[in-house]
């Protein structure tokens, strides 16, 4: 089965910093996505990054983008300019490739970030 | 707004009873799913449905159960319900076809069992 470390319960960071979330998984499948949530405190999971196992470059969105290592099964999200809104429970989740299998998530534990003003 | 809908939003009942959580997923998304988040146990899944039909089961008890209605709109049943099942309840939806497995999730039932 497959697991999700996130071995950060807790991160801070300054505003405007840049700051680095680490995650890490294990499976023996060699097509699957990997994807960061963000949950705030209202509790709504919001979907931040996506990455494709199948794809080498890292995935970008605006002020988010990952560190994807296939072989070393790390996947870290790394967040640039760190705004009060990044205030938020981050959760790792990954998802098998398998065709015709379940896209089921299989979350880590959270990383709580603080952002200090 | 994921424009996935959950509801209701709280919900608080005692134990032993039963209960519903409605969930419509994403205009064409076929695929619902749904998670416990609970304190002790973190995120878990618990069952998908792809199309009317189950696909998986993960971590479901066997007094909870689920369907998906031919308009692709989904519930949750819990019954005998105990405190230990008190948490917070998401429903996810997906296009669930291959290449679209992101999942965008409903703002939650929150279930407080007394």
């Amino acid at each position: 089965a497959q697991t999700v470390t996130q071995s950060q319960p807790e991160m801070s960071v300054q505003e405007a910093e840049t700051v680095t979330l680490s995650c890490t998984y294990d499976t023996s499948e060699s097509d699957y996505y990997l994807f960061w949530y963000k949950q705030p405190p209202s509790r709504q999971m919001i979907l931040v990054i996506r990455q494709e196992a199948y794809k080498q470059q890292n995935a970008t969105e605006n002020r988010f983008s990952v560190n994807f290592q296939k072989a070393a099964k790390s996947f870290s999200l790394k967040i640039s300019d760190s705004q009060l809104g990044d205030a938020a429970m981050y959760f790792c989740a990954y998802s098998s490739g398998l065709q015709g299998g379940s896209e089921k998530l299989v979350f880590g534990k959270g990383t709580k970030l603080t952002v200090n003003p | 707004d994921s424009g996935v809908t959950q509801t209701p939003k709280h919900l608080i009942t005692a134990t032993g009873q039963r209960v519903t959580l409605r969930c419509s997923p994403r205009s064409g998304d076929l695929s619902v799913y749904w998670y416990q988040q609970s304190l002790d146990q973190g995120l878990q899944f618990l069952i998908q449905y792809y199309n009317g039909e189950e696909r998986a089961k993960g971590n479901i008890l066997e007094r909870f159960s689920a369907q998906q209605f031919p308009d692709l709109h989904s519930e949750l049943n819990l019954s005998s319900l105990e405190l230990g099942d008190s948490a917070l309840y998401f429903c996810a939806s997906s296009l669930g076809r291959e290449g679209n497995y992101e999942q965008y999730f409903g703002p939650g039932t929150r279930l407080t069992v007394t």
